[in-house]
C-alpha cells in the first residue's frame, strides 16, 4: 500500500489555467505538508497542516491555496498558472510530535507551456 | 529563507569506497535530518539527529550532529550501486517551530 499518494503524477497545462493536485496519506499521521522542488532540486516548504489546521504558510503567492478536508488529505489548488510554477510538488506527512516530514509522496511534475 | 549549504555538490566514486558529505548553516539548529532522493521519487528519511554531538547509524550510513550545532555530517561506508541518488540535509532552528529548511543536496554516483 502506498503511504503518501499524489495525483496526478504528471501535469502539463497552459499558462493562465487553474489546476489541482491531490494528496492522501494512509499512515494515520496528523500533519501534512506541501513542498516545491525547483529545477536545481532545491526543496522549499510551502504549507503545513496539522489536523486540518494551517500551521505553516511560507511566502507563497496567494494563487496557491491548500485545502485539507480531513487529516488524511491535503490538496493544492493553483490559480492562474505561470511559467515559474513549473516544478515538482511533493506532499509529505508526519506524526505531530516529531514535526519532521517523515514520508514523501512521489511528486507531481507540473509543466507550464 | 534559510538555506543550508551542502558539500560536495556532487561525487563520483568507485563501488566499495567510503563517502563523506556535510551540511552547514549560519544559524544554530536543534534538529538535523538526512534524506535520500532517487530519480522520480520523493525523499526518504534516513537519519534524524536531536542533540549536539549525537552520532546515529542506519546500516552503512552514519550521521553526526555537529557540536557547534551549525553543521551535520553523513558518512556512507563501503558504497554500493544502489546508494546512487541525491542526499539532502534538513534542519530546524530553535526559534522557528516546525519549519525545516533543506540543503542544496549532494548528488552521489557510484561506479561499479
Amino acid at each position: 500500500d502506498t503511504a503518501v499518494s499524489q495525483t496526478p503524477k504528471y501535469l502539463v497545462t497552459q499558462m493562465g489555467n487553474d489546476k489541482s493536485i491531490k494528496c492522501e496519506q494512509n499512515l494515520g499521521h496528523d500533519t501534512m505538508y506541501w513542498y516545491k522542488q525547483d529545477s536545481k532540486k532545491f526543496l522549499k516548504i510551502m504549507f503545513s497542516y496539522n489536523n486540518k489546521e494551517l500551521i505553516i504558510n511560507e511566502t507563497v503567492p496567494n494563487r496557491f491555496s491548500p485545502k485539507s478536508p480531513d487529516k488524511a488529505h491535503l490538496n493544492l489548488h493553483i490559480n492562474s498558472l505561470e511559467l515559474g510554477d513549473s516544478a515538482v510538488y511533493f506532499c509529505a506527512s508526519s506524526h505531530t510530535g516529531l514535526g519532521q516530514p517523515q514520508h514523501f509522496g512521489d511528486g507531481t511534475r507540473l509543466s507550464i507551456l | 529563507g534559510q538555506q543550508l549549504n551542502q558539500s560536495p555538490q556532487s561525487m563520483f566514486i568507485q563501488e566499495g569506497e567510503d563517502v563523506s558529505m556535510n551540511c552547514t548553516s549560519s544559524s544554530i539548529f536543534n534538529t538535523w535530518l538526512w534524506y535520500k532522493q532517487e530519480p522520480g521519487e520523493g525523499p526518504v528519511l534516513l537519519i534524524a539527529l536531536y542533540k549536539a554531538g549525537e552520532l546515529t547509524s542506519n546500516g552503512r550510513l552514519t550521521a553526526q550532529f555537529g557540536i557547534t550545532r551549525k553543521d551535520s555530517f553523513l558518512n556512507i561506508s563501503a558504497s554500493i550501486p544502489s546508494d546512487v541518488g541525491i542526499y539532502f540535509c534538513a534542519g530546524r532552528r530553535s526559534n522557528t517551530g516546525n519549519q525545516f529548511y533543506f540543503g542544496t543536496g549532494t548528488s552521489l554516483t557510484v561506479i561499479p
